[in-house]
């Protein structure tokens, strides 16, 4: 079976210092990856979206980058944090060619000081 | 923005009784799906509609469809606690099965 995993489940980050979240996924290949934010309260924002190694797509003008350097591994970024970067990130994987149905995985909360 | 909207942002009811939450969409869609957020956790897929599709059910719950008004309703009935959690709609399409999330509905269910 497929597992999502996402690491660390919480940080708190001082304002400019880096930023590295984590995600992989277990028992599938060639997965479409995700990464959102979520404010307080509010719906998912698309930040980041990858269908294939080397291939990002950003939705958003922001502070933070994502990468893919393997087929199951996505990482999201930052060089500098700023305190609007604060929130829940949460990563998604879909199957390529699929029904659009995302599976997520636990969450990061971010808080930046 | 063409993030879709719930109705209402928030529902509070007693166990046994059905919940009902609407969403409105901006975009064409090939599907329509809901998911749900427990506190603090990531979304959990329940239940998925096509576009030509216009009632679907999955146990308790019932999902309806109108793409000429583009709108999309959630029932659950027969509430239970354990159905509290945030209820997000989210329209798909398009080769990359982006997403796009509404606003959703807080749901708590006193038992």
């Amino acid at each position: 079976s497929q597992t999502i995993h996402q690491w660390p489940a919480t940080l708190v980050q001082p304002v400019g210092s880096p930023l590295s979240l984590e995600c992989t996924v277990e028992g599938t290949s060639n997965p479409n990856l995700y990464w959102y934010r979520q404010a307080a309260g509010r719906g998912l924002q698309l930040l980041f979206y990858s269908v294939g190694i080397g291939q990002i797509s950003s939705e958003v003008p922001q502070n933070l980058s994502a990468s893919r350097p393997q087929d199951r591994q996505f990482i999201l970024s930052s060089k500098k944090l700023l305190l609007s970067d604060s929130g829940f990130y949460l990563c998604a994987w879909s199957v390529a060619g699929g029904t659009d149905t995302q599976y997520f995985g636990p969450g990061t909360r971010l808080t930046v000081l | 923005s063409q993030q879709g909207e719930e109705d209402p942002q928030a529902l509070s009811i007693q166990e046994g009784e059905n919940a009902t939450m609407n969403c409105s969409y901006k975009t064409s869609i090939n599907n329509l799906q809901w998911y749900r957020q427990n506190s603090g956790r990531g979304l959990v897929h329940l239940i998925l509609i096509r576009s030509n599709e216009r009632e679907k059910h999955s146990g308790r719950l019932r999902v309806t469809l109108d793409t000429s008004k583009k709108s999309s309703s959630l029932l659950i009935t027969a509430s239970r606690a354990a159905d509290t959690a945030s209820y997000f709609c989210a329209n798909g399409g398009g080769a990359t099965n982006k997403l796009i999330f509404g606003t959703g509905t807080l749901l708590a269910v006193q038992p």
